[in-house]
């Protein structure tokens, strides 16, 4: 199966509240990365956490990375409609002469309502 | 706009077709990356190309072809697919090949009949 699965499948919320969402992977990994990516369009990249990372932030976007766990999450505050869309993780185990080779998982699709 | 160009957006091709896509990057990257996306299917990683060099191949049909003359170019020259392969694809590149994000293109949407 993938390396990395989401959860939840889909959630829907009220602007103004906060979205979290979960990913879990199976191997080591060098880094965990979250894309966004609205309806059929390209990814967006929001964040990278490192391996050696434990929290990131960046503007109303929260991550935390568990590797014990085998575990990441992601936080939007303050939820606005513009955030509706799908959210995936990907996990870059790749050997380090081996090239950047992203795993994605199946994504979250957030719903912000008006 | 993320500095990657796909082309065409949108295509339509029969299953004795020849078509090919197009993807550019702007950013000045090494590496660059293709990926089909199918519904009810997480993101596949095709193929990888690294300063030129195909560097991964995910055990892609040879209908699938890719093509990379130059670290600003990529193509992928498709013959004779199938239905199943109708899906959204998508390009990207990235800075150097470990540990970095990578940028996506707006992707193609593939509809073979």
């Amino acid at each position: 199966s993938q390396q990395g699965e989401e959860d939840p499948q889909a959630l829907s919320i009220q602007e103004g509240e906060n979205a979290t969402m979960n990913c879990s992977y199976k191997t080591s990994i060098n880094n965990l990365q979250w894309y966004r990516q609205n309806s059929g369009r390209g990814l967006v990249h929001l964040i990278l956490i490192r391996s050696n990372e434990r929290e990131k932030h960046s503007g109303r976007l929260r991550v935390t990375l568990d590797t014990s766990k085998k575990s990441s999450s992601l936080l939007i505050t303050a939820s606005r409609a513009a955030d509706t869309a799908s959210y995936f993780c990907a996990t870059d185990a790749s050997p380090k002469a081996a090239g950047n080779k992203l795993t994605f998982g199946g994504g979250t699709r957030v719903l912000v309502k008006p | 706009e993320t500095g990657v160009t796909q082309t065409p957006r949108h295509l339509v091709m029969g299953m004795t077709n020849k078509k090919s896509l197009k993807c550019e990057q702007h950013l000045g990257h090494n590496a660059m990356y293709w990926y089909k996306q199918s519904a009810k299917k997480p993101l596949e990683l095709m193929f990888v190309y690294n300063f030129k060099e195909q560097t991964e191949n995910n055990s892609v049909p040879s209908r699938f072809s890719p093509e990379c003359p130059n670290s600003s170019h990529l193509f992928l020259h498709l013959h004779t697919l199938q239905p199943e392969d109708s899906a959204l694809y998508l390009c990207a590149s990235s800075q150097s090949r470990n540990s970095y994000e990578q940028y996506f293109g707006p992707g193609t949407r593939l509809t073979v009949t």
